[in-house]
């Protein structure tokens, strides 16, 4: 069993390349997330799936496009990658949207130069 | 001890003894809250969780404890190991964060041997 797994495990990008993170989950989960975490922070939202078909908006959406591809499949696009953006990525996946325990990848580190 | 969104501290613990990380939290209306523990290079673990209509839940080694009137959080872990060595974070949720959860900074454990 698998569980939540994320390619790629890293990445290089110049200013204003584009990149799609991907990111698959086994355990038939409804929803699904997207998170970035800076060096010393905690976790921040950027964009949710609750259930296949629907995504939201998290607490740092800007410079990201989601895509639900089906229930297992939930990606992450930087259109125009900026230097902000160098972070580390994490996917989680949870059986239903809301008060209820994610289970996470083991991460995306990007550099954006 | 940690508040929501602030700075990482270290708690440094000799090995065998009991640990406890405390976590602050300011929104009186959050009523999910759980604990994560983060070793270097991997995705967040989860470890326990509470709900706001309970005052203590425990775990495998591990004990929860939420105190509604201050607003406080810990996590007790029972004889410290070296593999507990990690960062630990508290998140809440509640109806204001459409209940997604809200990450705290973390708090870096240390073992001494």
């Amino acid at each position: 069993n698998a569980g939540v797994t994320q390619t790629p495990k890293f990445q290089v990008l110049k200013t204003g390349q584009s990149m799609t993170l991907q990111c698959a989950q086994d355990m038939n989960h409804n929803s699904m997330y997207w998170y970035r975490q800076d060096p010393g922070m905690g976790l921040r939202l950027i964009y949710y799936s609750a259930s296949e078909g629907t995504t939201d908006k998290g607490e740092v959406p800007n410079g990201y496009n989601v895509s639900r591809l089906n229930k297992r499949e939930f990606s992450l696009r930087l259109e125009s990658a900026a230097p902000s953006q160098t972070s580390v990525y994490f996917c989680a996946s949870s059986y239903r949207q809301g008060s209820e325990k994610l289970f996470f990848g083991s991460g995306t580190q990007l550099s954006v130069l | 001890g940690e508040s929501v969104g602030l700075h990482l501290p270290t708690l440094s613990v000799q090995e065998g003894d009991n640990s406890i990380i405390n976590c602050a939290y300011s929104n009186s209306a959050s009523d999910y809250f759980i604990w994560y523990k983060q070793e270097s290079g991997k995705g967040p673990q989860f470890i326990i969780d509470i709900r706001s209509n309970m005052d203590k839940r425990q775990g495998q080694r591990v004990t929860v404890l939420l105190n509604k009137t201050v607003k406080h959080l810990s996590l007790q872990i029972a004889a410290t190991q070296p593999g507990d060595s990690a960062v630990y974070f508290c998140a809440e949720s509640s109806p204001d964060s459409n209940y997604q959860l809200i990450w705290g900074a973390g708090t870096k454990l240390i073992i001494k041997p």
